[in-house]
């Protein structure tokens, strides 16, 4: 059972648009919601991260958005990058689970 | 510096075989794990260790059996490769109790032929 649904599987963009990958989520007992970025050949690394008590959080051209109510949070990278081409997890987890499950990822490719 | 590191990058190895992965993090995390990623990139949790004990097994075949010498290293051997263990596996290290930060290693890429 997938505990993430993520989507869209794969995602073009422009240079200097906006990037929006979605993720929702069932378990209620989830309290951190990270997003990781993983380049060709690389493991993920942690893009940026957010708790349930707030609704947005913004590092740098990256912003998370949060709905508890409707179970969903999604990421958006503005004035999008070929740089940033690579593939997007999100993922969830419950304090003390030790356990973080993922979304099956979305491969972005930004084109100049 | 790795903080996260795994040997080997590559593993190209036939059916039946036995082999091994190795990993080790220098970032004094108490909690490490195996990942599994498959040809569609998803990704799962195979096993957690804390301070070399098994804290989380997943559904995983008993061919696969983790191994914690010390809290810095966590290695992966698997018995009887095959065809559908081909998978780029990952090393992963973090606090207890903590689900922040999460470190990867840069994977190993595992072909059974």
């Amino acid at each position: 059972q997938q505990q993430v649904k993520q989507s869209p599987q794969s995602l073009i963009v422009q240079k200097g648009g906006i990037s929006i990958i979605n993720c929702a989520y069932e378990n209620t007992a989830f309290d951190y919601f990270p997003w990781y970025q993983q380049f060709p050949g690389k493991g993920p690394a942690l893009l940026i991260a957010i708790r349930p008590d707030v609704s947005e959080k913004k590092e740098g051209r990256f912003t998370i958005s949060f709905n508890k109510s409707a179970k969903q949070f999604s990421l958006h990278i503005m004035d999008s990058q070929p740089g940033d081409s690579a593939t997007y997890f999100c993922a969830a987890s419950q304090t003390g689970a030790n356990n973080l499950f993922f979304g099956t990822g979305t491969r972005l490719t930004v084109i100049p | 510096d790795t903080a996260v590191s795994q040997t080997p990058k590559y593993l190209v190895t036939q059916m039946g075989n036995d082999k091994s992965i190795k990993c080790e993090q220098n970032l004094g995390h108490d909690t490490m794990y195996w990942y599994k990623q498959d040809s569609k990139k998803f990704l799962k949790i195979m096993f957690s260790y804390n301070n070399k004990e098994l804290i989380i097994n997943e559904t995983v075949p008993n061919r696969f059996s983790p191994k914690s010498p010390d809290k810095a290293h966590l290695n992966l051997h698997i018995n009887s490769l095959e065809l559908g263990d081909s998978a780029v596996y990952f090393c992963a290290s973090s606090q207890i109790h903590s689900s922040i930060g999460y470190t990867f290693g840069s994977g190993t890429r595992l072909t059974v032929v």
